[in-house]
């Protein structure tokens, strides 16, 4: 079964680190992988879209990179604001079988 | 951000009873997708449709059912609501199905379902 995974569950960091969330999947052969973040209350919005020969992918303070021979993805948040505290979702696209795989999301906190 | 409008945005309904959550788009975006969110859970696929009266089941789809009328504005309705449904509820649109990079997913607001 296709599967995306994420790790931490959740975190608490201090405004102005940074970090790093982990997301692993199953999901093979893939199209593309996707970051989201969803605020509190929010649906959630696209930060990257990944291809599979992509490694690296920057949106801002955003950094997402992709290993697809270890089924591997990250999202590095640098010099972190108190506007990230948010979830953060993994997305997978499976080629075949043309379905959008959801990971449960880290739930990042940022606190002053 | 898209132009998606989800409602009610909350509601508390008995048990029994039948409800509809509405998806609004105005993006003229073909496909459609109801998605349910729940702690621990990534989003899971409900239903989702791909033109006017064209509609497919997901792997969560016991228990609802779906319209599509017009473009525009696709249906959720759960015929008589159990306390399992509790749950945040989530419209999305892209353009089409093909899962290219260049196609984006966006998402509603989310509408919070409580059946008690």
């Amino acid at each position: 079964k296709n599967q995306v995974e994420q790790s931490p569950q959740s975190l608490i960091i201090l405004e102005g680190k940074n970090c790093t969330l982990q997301c692993n999947y199953t999901v093979s052969p893939f199209s593309n992988l996707r970051w989201y973040k969803q605020d509190t209350g929010r649906g959630p919005v696209s930060l990257t879209i990944m291809t599979f020969s992509e490694n690296t992918k920057s949106n801002g303070r955003y950094t997402a990179t992709l290993d697809a021979d270890t089924k591997q993805s990250s999202l590095h948040i640098t010099a972190s604001q108190l506007s990230d505290s948010a979830s953060y979702i993994c997305v997978v696209i499976d080629l075949y079988g043309q379905n959008f795989v959801f990971g449960p999301g880290t739930r990042l906190s940022v606190l002053p | 951000d898209a132009g998606i409008t989800q409602s009610p945005r909350h509601k508390v309904t008995e048990t029994g009873t039948p409800v509809t959550l509405r998806c609004h788009q105005t993006e003229n975006h073909r496909y459609m997708y109801w998605y349910r969110q729940d702690p621990g859970h990534g989003l899971r696929l409900i239903h989702y449709s791909y033109g006017v009266k064209d509609t497919d089941k997901g792997e969560v789809s016991d228990g609802y059912s779906v319209s599509r009328s017009k473009t525009e504005d696709f249906l959720l309705t759960l015929e008589s609501a159990t306390s399992s449904q509790t749950s945040v509820y989530f419209c999305a649109i892209t353009r089409d199905r093909g899962f290219s990079s260049g196609n984006t997913i966006y998402f509603g607001e989310g509408s919070w379902l409580t059946v008690v």
